[in-house]
């Protein structure tokens, strides 16, 4: 089944602007990870941020990890044309668990 | 290095024909999965191995089979396609498994292997 939803299902932005997407998980985690899929595409890995962690960057990338609430937001600054993409946030249950699960992802559309 | 190659890119089925999906890493990695991606459903893990001749069950693991003999390579068989195993199917790869810690966790994934059960 699956532990991460994301949300908004889809997104539509102009170019310059931030995207904003939040995931939301079930059950507690190790880590939660936040991966990109370009149109017809394999999935790229973004970051990864530890359950013991709250707020981790990447360039142009912010994530955050609210573990009380079980969710995590990404947030993508200035966006471009080639960010336009699916994201997916995943999560990591534990010690022991050799499973990552995904969520549905979110569509993000820039508009150049 | 190559990476994560998955073969075929595109394959067309009968229901009732049975088929092997090959992935193969050159990275050294230990851990090796197969996931299906359908629209409106994410990424389902089918099945995993954390090294040479181990496999488990993922979260949909009925009508197909896998195997790993290699820690390079860790092929996925069709039993028998049916209409339901059309999908979209990925490979993908990391660095931990039984012998390091899963913190880690980060996938390297194949371009997808499209495939359509008639």
């Amino acid at each position: 089944s699956q532990q991460g939803e994301e949300d908004p299902q889809a997104l539509s932005i102009q170019e310059g602007e931030n995207a904003t997407m939040n995931c939301s998980y079930k059950t507690s985690i190790n880590n939660l990870q936040w991966y990109r899929q370009n149109s017809g595409r394999g999935l790229v890995h973004l970051i990864l941020i530890r359950s013991n962690e709250r707020e981790k960057h990447s360039g142009r990338l912010r994530v955050t990890l609210d573990t009380s609430k079980k969710s995590s937001s990404l947030l993508i600054t200035a966006s471009r044309a080639a960010d336009t993409a699916s994201y997916f946030c995943a999560t990591h249950s534990g010690a022991g668990s050799y499973q990552l699960t995904f969520g549905k992802g979110t569509k993000l559309s820039v508009i150049p | 290095n190559a990476g994560v190659t998955q073969t075929p890119k595109f394959q067309v089925l009968k229901t009732g024909q049975s088929m092997t999906l090959q992935c193969a890493q050159d990275m050294n990695h230990e851990y090796m999965s197969w996931y299906r991606q359908d629209p409106g459903m994410g990424l389902r893990l089918i099945h995993y191995s954390v090294g040479a001749g181990i496999t488990d069950q993922g979260e949909v693991p009925n009508g197909y089979n896998v195997s790993r003999s290699t820690t390079e390579d860790f092929p996925l068989r069709l039993l028998s396609a049916a209409p339901s195993q059309t999908s979209v199917y990925f490979c993908a790869s990391s660095p931990f498994g039984t012998g390091n810690s899963p913190n880690t966790g980060e996938l390297f994934f194949g371009e997808g292997s499209r495939l359509t059960v008639l």
